[in-house]
């Protein structure tokens, strides 16, 4: 079965310092891969996303995720954390067997503090 | 550009009532989806539409939900009779196409929040 997996419900860190949340996954085929973000009474927005190409993706706001495929990870970073990063991060893998909507992990909350 | 847009915002019901859920897609999309998300949960997919054609229900409990995207545009989506576990927020995206080598990713609504007392 596809799935992804992010094995962290909260990721504190410093304000200034560098960030990782952390997300694997299992699909058939090709991975697509997202990370999106939610405010609080907010839907989803849309960070980045990697299709092919070069393993480091760069996205919105600062972030950039590292796509492994021997390990099965794509790792969402940012250099240095914001106070206002704070939210719940998604990441989504397309499903390859039925249509092409999203399979998302749990969440992961980032708090950064000031 | 317009986001997608969602209404109501928020609904409150009890229990054997129903309820329908309105979801206006990016202009020019084609592929509208319909999420359910649970408190603590990621969102999991209800339907996906494309055009006014389903691609994939094969999560939707087509007991008590049902779904329409009339002409292609503007979805509907329904529960009858819910049911407390159906308490979640209602998540609509679309995107520009579907298929192929190239995914456009999905663009989410603000989500409608359901309580089924």
């Amino acid at each position: 079965a596809q799935s992804v997996a992010q094995p962290e419900d909260q990721v504190n860190v410093a304000e200034g310092n560098p960030l990782t949340v952390k997300c694997t996954y299992s699909v058939s085929g090709n991975p697509y891969l997202f990370w999106y973000v939610q405010y609080p009474n907010r839907g989803l927005q849309f960070l980045l996303k990697y299709i092919t190409g070069d393993n480091l993706v760069k996205g919105s706001y600062g972030f950039e995720a590292e796509f492994n495929k021997s390990q099965t990870s794509f790792h969402l970073k940012k250099p240095s954390a914001l106070v206002s990063d704070s939210a719940l991060y998604f990441c989504a893998v397309r499903d390859n067997q039925a249509g092409t909507a999203l399979i998302f992990g749990k969440g992961t909350t980032l708090s950064v503090s000031s | 550009e317009a986001g997608v847009a969602q209404s109501p915002r928020y609904k409150i019901i009890e229990k054997r009532q129903s309820v329908a859920f309105w979801c206006n897609p990016i202009s020019g999309h084609a592929t509208l989806y319909w999420y359910q998300q649970i408190l603590g949960q990621g969102p999991k997919l209800l339907i996906q539409f494309q055009n006014n054609g389903v691609v994939d229900d094969s999560q939707l409990p087509k007991d008590r939900f049902s779904a329409e995207r009339l002409k292609g545009v503007d979805s509907t989506l329904k529960i009858q009779p819910a049911k407390l576990e159906d308490s979640a927020v209602y998540l609509c995206a679309s995107s520009l196409r579907w298929g192929g080598s190239s995914y456009n990713e999905q663009f989410f609504g603000p989500g409608t929040r359901l309580t089924v007392l």
